[in-house]
């Protein structure tokens, strides 16, 4: 089946790592993604990985795959307050023709 | 380069009305997908649209229906609106099927509430 989890909240000092964690059941995913979305906002592609990739940097953020576990993860370093948004885990099939599976997102809060 | 554009930004509709949204892809894309987020959830696929032919569907009624044009925009229809109905409407493009890896582009998206 196509199923996305990941935790509802997480609340992080600024200045802190944030680690947002996400598990998906479809073996067959080739691609994962990291969505952000602020308040009344659409919905902004962070990154994404190849499902035969093991990890991906990109500045601030680092994206981690275990594909045995189907477990993937954003980590986010230095967190900031303009990160404040719900991220969205994601997974398709391939990037451009099929369909986009979420997760319900983990709502992200930076405490001073 | 403009980006996915849609409109109207936001829609208020009664019970029972039928409603119509629009979508423009970013120039180059000629798949449209169309997404449904009801608040506080994950964007749900409602169907996509490639060479102005239905090509995947999920999970939605058929008051749900969809046209996409020559120029590659798309409409996004809905006959007969519930409560249930009260969401924002996201849309999507890319090259849809020509083998390019390359992410869909999301559109701000449509906010339509039902009272």
């Amino acid at each position: 089946g196509e199923d996305v989890e990941q935790s509802l909240f997480l609340s992080v000092r600024e200045g802190d790592s944030s680690v947002i964690n996400c598990t998906y059941t479809d073996s067959s995913s080739t691609y994962l993604y990291w969505y952000k979305q602020e308040p009344g906002a659409g919905l902004q592609l962070l990154t994404y990985i190849f499902s035969n990739m093991d990890m991906k940097q990109d500045q601030r953020l680092t994206v981690l795959l275990n594909k045995k576990d189907k477990h993937l993860s954003l980590r986010i370093a230095d967190t900031q307050t303009g990160d404040s948004a719900i991220y969205f885990c994601a997974e398709s099939k391939d990037s451009s023709a099929s369909k986009i599976i979420f997760g319900s997102g983990t709502r992200l809060s930076i405490r001073p | 380069d403009a980006g996915v554009t849609q409109s109207p930004t936001h829609l208020i509709k009664t019970r029972g009305q039928q409603v119509t949204l629009r979508c423009s892809p970013k120039s180059g894309h000629d798949t449209v997908s169309w997404y449904q987020q009801a608040l506080g959830q994950g964007p749900q696929f409602i169907f996509q649209y490639y060479e102005e032919e239905e090509r995947q569907r999920g999970n939605f009624p058929d008051r749900f229906s969809g046209h996409q044009f020559p120029n590659y925009s798309s409409e996004l229809n809905v006959n007969a609106l519930l409560l249930g109905d009260s969401a924002l409407y996201l849309c999507a493009s890319s090259l849809g099927f020509q083998g390019v890896d390359q992410p869909q582009h999301f559109g701000d998206g449509t906010r339509l509430s039902i009272l």
